[in-house]
């Protein structure tokens, strides 16, 4: 069974704090990892497509890296603002394309 | 360009009922998949269609769920009976490639 696992479950921070969450992932059939960003009754919103041992992505005040050899990739928010509260997923696809999800992190931005 | 849709976007049933769910994916992708997140648990894969075809049925948890995408357009996700366990926000996905898939904003499926 392939466990996709993310921590922590949900944080509070105050606004202007920078913040960062893990996602772990199996290492072995590894296609991709992807981050998402979602807001309840919204469309999870595709934040980073990471393939690549090594991989760092930006957007913004977000960033994203990656390790596939340990199976691990951090999310990054710089400067938290409240409307950056969401719920953060992240996937990982596996060989034969299939997603597997983390429960995701759930973030409060706090004014 | 339109996104993917779902309707409705909430739903609440009482056990036994019948509820049906539907999806229109992107226009000219090929690739549906229909996932469900548990209250506070991950989105779990339910099953993929490749135009009309289910290749992928194995996220399906048992024989009151059926899925249909005649013509290979929009699909149906119907659960008869609802059970209170299948109470949960049900996702629908389209790709065109294997590489990015695109998700709708979900129903909420209420059963009591």
């Amino acid at each position: 069974i392939l466990n996709v696992e993310q921590s922590p479950q949900s944080l509070h921070v105050q606004e202007g704090d920078s913040t960062n969450f893990t996602c772990s992932f199996p290492s072995s059939n590894f296609y991709a990892l992807h981050w998402y960003r979602w807001e309840t009754a919204k469309s999870p919103e595709a934040l980073f497509v990471m393939t690549l041992n090594g991989d760092e992505k930006k957007k913004g005040r977000i960033s994203a890296t990656l390790n596939t050899k340990e199976g691990y990739s951090y999310l990054y928010i710089k400067g938290s603002q409240p409307e950056d509260s969401a719920t953060y997923l992240c996937a990982y696809i596996s060989g034969t394309y299939k997603y597997i999800f983390g429960t995701g992190t759930r973030l409060k931005v706090l004014a | 360009e339109a996104g993917v849709t779902q309707f409705p976007s909430h739903s609440v049933i009482e056990k036994g009922q019948t509820v049906t769910l539907r999806c229109d994916p992107i226009s000219g992708h090929d690739n549906l998949y229909w996932y469900r997140r548990v209250m506070g648990k991950e989105i779990k894969f339910l099953l993929h269609f490749v135009k009309e075809s289910k290749q992928d049925e194995s996220g399906m948890p048992n024989n009151r769920f059926l899925a249909e995408r005649t013509g290979g357009t929009y699909s149906t996700l119907k659960v008869q009976p609802a059970e209170l366990e299948d109470s949960g926000v049900y996702f629908c996905a389209s790709s065109l490639t294997y590489n990015e898939q695109f998700f709708g904003p979900g129903t909420r499926l209420t059963v009591l």
